[in-house]
């Protein structure tokens, strides 16, 4: 079965410094999709920032970047320049193959960015 | 309007009682999904339409009982639920089923259930 592990339950960084959150992921699988998504207090989930096995190159969005270890099936996300926007239930996905749209996650990092 | 809604936000009720939950997408989607949200807990899927089809049902109890009339609408009809079945509650819809397109979902904000 396809586990996905965030083994940091709380961190925080003070502002306009860079963090990095750790996931982890196990699957048997070689072509799959991985997602970062951003749960602000009391707000939506957003998407954060996606990663396709295929592709080597690590994805980037403006502040936010991954580092995508294939093998050692490692899925960082790195927050540069941090903002008190930022502040935020981080929550690692994966996706693997299957027509049912069922899209695993991790436990989830609440971030706290200080002042 | 926001691209998920959910209705209600807050929802208090009693293990005898029957509740729905209700979630609307405005952003033209084929999929809807529900995902149960609990403290310390990975987020759960709990079911999936696709163009009002359920494609997966994640072994949830018979007391949670899901409709979708449309593609536009999803409910979650609630009844002799168990205080463990408090939680957030979220809908969220994608494009499609593929890897890529649901992956991206689109969330409500979440009904806060207690039950007590």
């Amino acid at each position: 079965a396809q586990t996905v592990t965030q083994s940091q339950p709380e961190m925080s960084v003070q502002e306009a410094e860079t963090v990095t959150l750790s996931c982890t992921y196990d699957t048997s699988e070689n072509n799959y999709y991985l997602f970062w998504y951003k749960q602000p207090p009391s707000r939506q989930m957003i998407l954060v920032i996606r990663q396709e096995a295929y592709k080597q190159q690590n994805a980037t969005e403006n502040r936010f970047s991954v580092n995508f270890q294939k093998a050692a099936k490692s899925f960082s996300l790195k927050i540069s320049d941090s903002q008190l926007g930022d502040t935020a239930m981080y929550f690692c996905a994966f996706r693997g193959s299957g027509n049912t749209g069922k899209l695993i996650f991790g436990q989830g990092t609440t971030l706290q960015v200080k002042p | 309007e926001t691209g998920v809604t959910q209705t209600p936000r807050h929802l208090v009720m009693g293990m005898t009682n029957k509740k729905s939950l209700k979630c609307e997408q405005h952003l033209g989607h084929n999929a809807m999904y529900w995902y149960k949200q609990s403290a310390k807990k990975p987020l759960e899927l709990m079911f999936v339409y696709n163009f009002k089809e359920q494609t997966e049902n994640n072994s949830v109890p018979s007391r949670f009982s899901p409709e979708c009339p449309n593609s536009s609408h999803l409910f979650l009809h609630l009844h002799t639920l168990q205080p463990e079945d408090s939680a957030l509650y979220l809908c969220a819809s994608s494009q499609g089923l593929s890897r890529e397109r649901s992956g991206e979902l689109f969330f409500g904000e979440g009904s806060r259930l207690t039950v007590l």
